[in-house]
């Protein structure tokens, strides 16, 4: 993999369902890699940044995993609200600069 | 705290004229600066990153040039603007020292519309 992908790329959620989606990344030359929320209107915050190989970390109802050597992470979000309804960015830093995934359009319907 | 503002938030050009973004941080030394662009129904494309003054690194060819001349000012240029560089525009920065791993801090975003 030379890029970040990510998938799928919208998503259409019952609120209190419970959803994931997948960030790919190229698994040499491993840095972090890093989750963002990106509400409209808004500017793009960080969810997570994460390091090690299976890292697994945990906001509230929403937490992620890594696994490094396979190049790849998930986010979970469990018991979905409409006020989760965002655009999530994975990213990953290389040397100097970071790359984005093109992300996932998550909409929660009520 | 820390705090990045870049402007102008909205505005109009039309094709051929000057650009003119500006984004400025707060609260920190020697960051790293970024100048993201999210044309439309694609993901966030890296236009500039700056690790220093006057330390530019350009991703991509393009229409555009960005400039450091102060430690926290970034600064995204365009003699004549052609109609593809519609987009909105993110200024970010990161921790010096933390590039390879660091969060990425954004400003509010500039929404260019070229007719």
């Amino acid at each position: 993999i030379l890029n970040v992908e990510q998938s799928p790329q919208s998503l259409h959620v019952q609120e209190g369902d419970s959803t994931n989606f997948t960030c790919s990344f190229p698994s040499s030359n491993f840095y972090a890699l890093h989750w963002y929320r990106w509400e409209t209107a808004k500017s793009p915050e960080a969810l997570f940044v994460m390091t090690l190989n299976g890292d697994e970390k945990k906001k509230g109802r929403i937490s992620a995993t890594l696994n490094t050597k396979e190049g790849y992470s998930y986010l979970y979000i469990k018991g979905s609200q409409p006020e989760d309804s965002a655009t999530y960015l994975c990213a990953s830093p290389g040397y100097q600069k970071v790359t984005f995934g093109i992300g996932t359009k998550l909409q929660v319907i009520p | 705290s820390q705090t990045i503002h870049q402007w102008p938030a909205t505005l109009v050009q039309p094709v051929g004229s000057p650009l003119s973004l500006e984004c400025t941080v707060e609260g920190t030394s020697n960051p790293n600066l970024y100048w993201y662009r999210q044309a439309a129904g694609r993901g966030l494309q890296l236009l500039f990153y700056s690790v220093g003054i006057g330390q530019i690194s350009s991703e991509v060819p393009q229409n555009l040039s960005a400039s450091r001349p102060q430690d926290r000012q970034f600064i995204l240029s365009s003699k004549k603007l052609l109609l593809s560089d519609s987009g909105f525009y993110l200024c970010a920065w990161s921790v010096r020292g933390q590039t390879n791993t660091g969060e990425l801090f954004f400003g509010e975003g500039s929404r260019l519309t070229v007719l």
